[in-house]
């Protein structure tokens, strides 16, 4: 079967930076993606690292270590629009995407 | 652009009661998806669709159809609604099934069962 550890709850204060990891054990691995959730609202397409590294998109980046099942999230110059759950979801195979529990971020002034 | 549209938005159902969940994407994807969230479980999948004729259950399939009327629509329904079948359903789809590929999300169903 397919797992992934994400913590359930992370706070941090607006202008910081903080990190939201991700371990995953599943029998094929083809990327690991990000989906950002608002309360209320439908998850929001983040990223994606096929290959080991750093992928940066404005204040988001995230990394991917396939040698450790391992990935992070990182946020910075945080905002208070930051504020949502933060899902990672890996494919394990020629099959859909697999979700995390998610992390749920609040940034505190 | 709509993307995906999910109807109704909001339903209250008794148990017992059957009904259809409609989804609606217009960005030509191949791929379509039935998500149920539940507080504390993330995002299970359903069923899905890989392309249009072909559907495959997911992790929670049980006391669900779905039917894949056309490459554009992807239909969810509950046969014999049960209490534990109250959550937050999302459609989604993507180009295809692709770990890459972006899945893009409805706005969900909030479906309550009493």
């Amino acid at each position: 079967g397919q797992s992934l550890e994400q913590p359930s709850e992370v706070t941090a204060v607006e202008g910081a930076i903080v990190q939201i990891n991700c371990t995953y054990q599943t029998s094929g691995f083809y990327g690991l993606s990000w989906y950002q959730q608002h309360d209320g609202g439908a998850p929001t397409f983040l990223s994606y690292n096929a290959l080991d590294g750093l992928e940066e998109t404005g204040r988001f980046s995230s990394f991917l270590s396939r040698s450790d099942s391992y990935g992070y999230l990182l946020l910075q110059e945080l905002q208070m629009k930051d504020s949502a759950s933060y899902f990672c979801a890996v494919r394990p195979g020629n099959t859909p995407l697999v979700f995390g529990k998610g992390t749920r971020l609040s940034v505190i002034a | 652009n709509a993307g995906v549209t999910q109807t109704p938005k909001f339903q209250v159902l008794k148990t017992g009661q059957s009904m259809t969940l409609q989804c609606a994407q217009d960005m030509n994807h191949n791929s379509m998806y039935w998500y149920r969230q539940d507080p504390g479980m993330g995002l299970r999948l359903i069923y899905y669709s890989a392309s249009e004729g072909t559907t495959d259950k997911g992790e929670v399939p049980n006391g669900y159809n779905v039917s894949r009327l056309n490459k554009r629509e992807f239909s969810l329904r509950l046969e014999s609604a049960a209490p534990s079948q109250t959550s937050v359903y999302f459609c989604a789809s993507s180009e295809d099934g692709g770990g890459g590929q972006p899945q893009h999300f409805g706005d969900g169903t909030r479906l309550s069962i009493l």
